[in-house]
């Protein structure tokens, strides 16, 4: 069965450190998006991506994130100086507009564990 | 009300115990609806989706109320794999972002 991969599984950088996070998409899904969940609270929306652009942004997801899509199957999360409180499990997502529903059902990917010290 | 609001729990029953979960969202005009399925430190897993009055697999059933804006779900027959914190979960936003519920812990015990 097709999923949704992440990598690292777990990053641990400085505050005040850019960080990476990689995902790479089920294969023909079109919609793109990244979550966060911080310990012991819920998941959060962060940005959602289709067509190579930002289609819409949580208040979370400030100047210093960034995503992009470097070529036909990573999507990527840039935290560009990270703080004490961007530590939380990053997660990618994806799905595909012609499975007919009405709102198209989001596959997650295991996450990432980043921890800022 | 809040976006999407569920009772903590946690729920603690017996193997073999029926029990029912409740989620009450505030967008009225969220036509789909899911629950999803958190293990502890582990990604969110769809369960169920719900686009009408409800749907029904196997111990699970999902019913959604448009007119109290409610949506549950029914877990017949609980196993012990069945402990898990139940994400309600709606689409909200124009690109199906998807807001959470703070989840509902399920302890299933001998």
């Amino acid at each position: 069965e097709p999923e949704v991969t992440q990598t690292p599984s777990h990053q641990v950088t400085q505050m005040g450190q850019e960080v990476i996070l990689r995902c790479v998409p089920i294969s023909n899904h079109l919609y793109f998006y990244w979550y966060r969940q911080i310990l012991g609270q819920k998941v959060e929306f962060l940005v959602s991506f289709y067509n190579n652009e930002i289609s819409e942004k949580s208040e979370i997801f400030d100047d210093q994130f960034s995503v992009e899509r470097p070529d036909g199957s990573n999507f990527t999360l840039k935290i560009r100086s990270t703080k004490l409180e961007d530590s939380a499990m990053y997660f990618c997502a994806s799905s595909d507009p012609g499975q007919g529903a009405i709102e198209e059902t989001q596959y997650f990917g295991p996450g990432t564990r980043l921890l800022v010290l | 009300r809040k976006e999407v609001e569920q009772d903590p729990g946690p729920f603690n029953v017996p193997e073999g115990a029926t029990v029912a979960f409740n989620c009450t969202y505030s967008n009225s005009a969220s036509q789909s609806f899911f629950w999803y399925r958190q293990d502890c430190r582990k990604e969110p897993k769809l369960l169920m989706s719900v686009y009408s009055s409800g749907n029904e697999d196997g111990r699970f059933t999902a019913q959604l109320n448009r007119a109290s804006q409610y949506i549950s779900l029914l877990i017949r027959d609980s196993k012990l794999s069945d402990s898990a914190t139940y994400l309600c979960v709606v689409p909200t936003g124009t690109a199906s972002k998807l807001t959470f519920g703070t989840g509902t812990r399920l302890q299933v015990t001998l």
